[in-house]
């Protein structure tokens, strides 16, 4: 149980481009859950919570406009990087628990390279 | 967030137990003790959560003394795949969690 499903697994795209990364919880609900950003040999870096129904909160420092979350029902989140460009290049990963008491369980990850 | 401190590396040859302890002096009352094992390129694995007093499971113990402050994530004998990134951090389970720069173990056969 507790799987986090996050698709695509690699994106590979010019700069400018918009992408759309999708993070799913498969079996259970999750009214909270989490994005964050590593970069090579360095640790996860939290960039914003995102909240079902409600508007995610952002970590100091990440631009919201850039990064565009939505949480549009109890089990998906998507994060959108907007017009990225090279310097977005990352891996990014989303996690969600399935409550107070419980781990946060974490997707496989999105390797995001722009050209 | 409570923060933590723990090694930033480990060696260790197959076989042997190996054991990350983990410091986080301003653990608050409702935070549990969770560790994570990661692969290059991978999310963040769950391996084991606790409260207080000990944990085990079919892969790890968790040692967490009375004062709760420290912790001790105990693998018996590891394998060369265990070599990975472990991550200790403190917090409620459906809130934001703070991820120090973890502990690189490397086993070596």
């Amino acid at each position: 149980g507790a799987v986090v499903s996050q698709h695509p697994s690699r994106v590979i795209c010019k700069s400018g481009t918009s992408v759309k990364i999708e993070c799913r919880s498969l079996d259970f609900q999750a009214t909270t859950m989490f994005w964050y950003r590593q970069f090579p040999k360095q640790s996860l870096m939290l960039m914003a919570t995102s909240n079902e129904g409600s508007k995610a909160t952002y970590e100091q420092g990440v631009e919201k406009d850039k990064f565009l979350i939505n949480h549009a029902s109890l089990t998906l989140s998507t994060l959108t990087v907007t017009s990225a460009h090279p310097e977005d290049s990352s891996f990014y990963i989303c996690s969600a628990s399935e409550g107070s008491n419980q781990p946060q369980h974490f997707g496989d990850g999105t390797r995001l390279s722009i050209l | 967030l409570a923060k933590t401190t723990q090694p930033i590396s480990m060696d260790s040859y197959e076989g042997q137990e190996v054991n990350i302890t983990c410091s986080h002096n301003n653990i608050a009352t409702n935070d549990y003790i969770t560790w994570y094992q990661q692969f290059p390129s991978q999310g963040p694995r769950f391996i084991i959560q606790g409260y207080k007093t000990k944990v085990t499971n079919e892969v790890a113990s968790l040692f967490i003394p009375a004062d709760r402050k420290s912790s001790t994530l105990s693998l018996p004998r590891v394998s060369l795949s265990d070599t990975a990134v472990y991550y200790c951090l403190v917090g409620e389970g459906d809130y934001k969690l703070s991820f120090g720069a973890g502990t690189t173990v490397t086993v070596r056969a």
